[in-house]
C-alpha cells in the first residue's frame, strides 16, 4: 500500500503571490504521478501525468516537477488568481498497478 | 478534457434501503473504471476497479456483497450499495480511463446520506 502525503493540507496566499507545495510518494517501482485540481461541487480535473524523473510540465501558470529518486513532486502557481482556490490532490501510481493512491490534497485559497 | 458523469448527485434514504449510483463516459470508451470513496477530512480510497465485461476487483476491506459493481459496457458503471446504513454515508466519486491507459477522468461524485 502506498502512502502518498501532501504539504501544507491548507494554505492561504493574497493574489499575485506565488506559492507551490509538495507531494511525497514511495520511489520504489513509481510508474507515474498524477496532479489533479478539485473545485467544490465539480469533478477533479487532471492537471499533470509525469513518468520520468526530472520531468517538467507546465500549464499556464502551474508547472510541477518530478523527483522519483527522492520520491517528491512540487506544484508551483505563479501569481495566484482567486479562480485558483481549490483543493489541489497527487496520486502516485506503481508500476503493474492499474490503481493509483492519492493524498489528501493541499486547499488553496487565493484572497482577492 | 474527456468528460464523466455522475448520477445521482446527493441520495438521501433510509437504512436498509439500497442505493445505485451510476457513472458514465460520455465521449470516450472507458475500459476501466474506478470507484472511490472520500470520509471528511481524508483523502480518496480506492474501492474496487472494474474493466469492461468482467468482475470487478475489490480493495481489502471493502465488502463485495455489499458494493456491488456491474460494469456492462464501455460508457457505463454502476455502483449498488445494498442495504445501506449510516456508517455508508459518504461522498462516492467514480473515474474512468480509456484505452489510452494514462489518464483518469472523474465524475463529480455523490454524496450519499444514509438516516
Amino acid at each position: 500500500i502506498l502512502n502518498v502525503e501532501q504539504s501544507p493540507q491548507s494554505l492561504h496566499v493574497q493574489e499575485g503571490d506565488s506559492t507551490n507545495f509538495t507531494c511525497s510518494f514511495p520511489s520504489s517501482n513509481f510508474y507515474a504521478l498524477h496532479w489533479y485540481r478539485w473545485e467544490t461541487a465539480k469533478s477533479p480535473e487532471a492537471l499533470f501525468v509525469m513518468t520520468l524523473n526530472g520531468d517538467e510540465k507546465k500549464k499556464g501558470r502551474i508547472s510541477a516537477t518530478l523527483n522519483t529518486k527522492e520520491g517528491y513532486s512540487y506544484l508551483y502557481i505563479k501569481g495566484s488568481q482567486p479562480e485558483d482556490s481549490a483543493t489541489y490532490l497527487c496520486a502516485s501510481r506503481e508500476g503493474g498497478y492499474q490503481k493509483v493512491t492519492f493524498g489528501t490534497g493541499t486547499k488553496l485559497q487565493v484572497i482577492p | 478534457g474527456a468528460v464523466v458523469s455522475q448520477h445521482p448527485s446527493w441520495v438521501i434514504c433510509k437504512s436498509g434501503t439500497s442505493v445505485k449510483i451510476e457513472c458514465r463516459s460520455l465521449d470516450f470508451q472507458a475500459t476501466t473504471m474506478f470507484w472511490y470513496r472520500q470520509f471528511p477530512k481524508q483523502s480518496l480510497m480506492l474501492m474496487a476497479t472494474s474493466n469492461e465485461g468482467s468482475k470487478a476487483t475489490y480493495e481489502q476491506g471493502v465488502e463485495k456483497d455489499k458494493f456491488l459493481i456491474n460494469h456492462a459496457s464501455l460508457t457505463l458503471s454502476t455502483l449498488t450499495v445494498t442495504s445501506a446504513h449510516p456508517e455508508d454515508s459518504s461522498f462516492y466519486i467514480c473515474s474512468a480511463r480509456g484505452t489510452s491507459g494514462t489518464n483518469q477522468y472523474f465524475g463529480p461524485g455523490t454524496r450519499l446520506l444514509v438516516l
